[in-house]
């Protein structure tokens, strides 16, 4: 089936404007993740939800990340008024149990 | 608070050679699972393995082959008769267990960097 996928695959923005990232998770998976991956980093947890409800939002950088997912499916990362230090690889990632499988990511860059 | 170290940045091999990537985590969970991603230049993460806390049996897989220690917190990954596209950064990481259908978010080490020389 298809797996997770993510879109924009990159994404250039100037300082100060907004960016809607989307992630489709794979089909009737529950669990959904959002991670930020810096250069020549692992990737840090942002934020969970299972099925519509956020559970976990404790890795959010600061007010200006927020993340929905209103249907429990398709979810949506917007952050505002981008900063040259949001410039990372943002991972989208599903489950369904215990192991979450990734999509391509989108390459955000801030000029 | 839940941490993964990769010790070794980057590894250089060439072609068929064996290499060991070695991961150390710290938890004070008593069940928790453990997993090794690979990275290739794509950038896209890819799964290769689960372990339950619970279960230190080692696991092989083609020329893939885990080596879990509880005892000494170590879950190593070796890669037997190395290829070019075995090239990529793995990554380490570690979550806590949970039950049914709800998640927990993954504790990454920094990875490491495989490249393999023909």
């Amino acid at each position: 089936g298809a797996g997770v996928s993510q879109s924009p695959r990159y994404k250039v923005a100037k300082r100060g404007q907004d960016v809607a990232l989307r992630c489709d998770p794979i089909s009737g998976h529950v669990s959904l993740f959002w991670y930020q991956q810096a250069l020549g980093q692992g990737p840090e947890f942002l934020t969970y939800f299972q099925n519509e409800a956020q559970l976990d939002k404790s890795g959010l950088p600061s007010d200006r990340f927020f993340a929905e997912r209103p249907e429990g499916s398709v979810s949506t990362l917007k952050i505002q008024r981008t900063q040259q230090e949001d410039s990372a690889v943002y991972l989208c990632a599903s489950s369904s149990g215990n192991t979450q499988y990734f999509g391509p990511g989108t390459r955000l860059t801030v000029l | 608070a839940q941490k993964v170290t990769q010790a070794q940045t980057e590894i250089s091999v060439v072609e068929k050679e064996d290499v060991t990537l070695d991961c150390v985590y710290e938890t004070r969970d008593t069940t928790y699972y453990l997993f090794w991603y690979k990275q290739p230049p794509s950038g896209e993460l890819v799964f290769l393995i689960r372990r339950n806390s619970f279960d230190e049996q080692n696991e092989i897989s083609g020329r893939y082959s885990w080596n879990f220690q509880k005892s000494t917190s170590s879950f190593n990954f070796t890669i037997t008769a190395s290829q070019v596209v075995d090239s990529a950064v793995y990554f380490c990481a570690l979550s806590e267990a949970s039950w049914g259908t709800s998640g927990s978010r993954l504790t990454f080490g920094e990875g490491t960097q495989l490249t393999v020389n023909p």
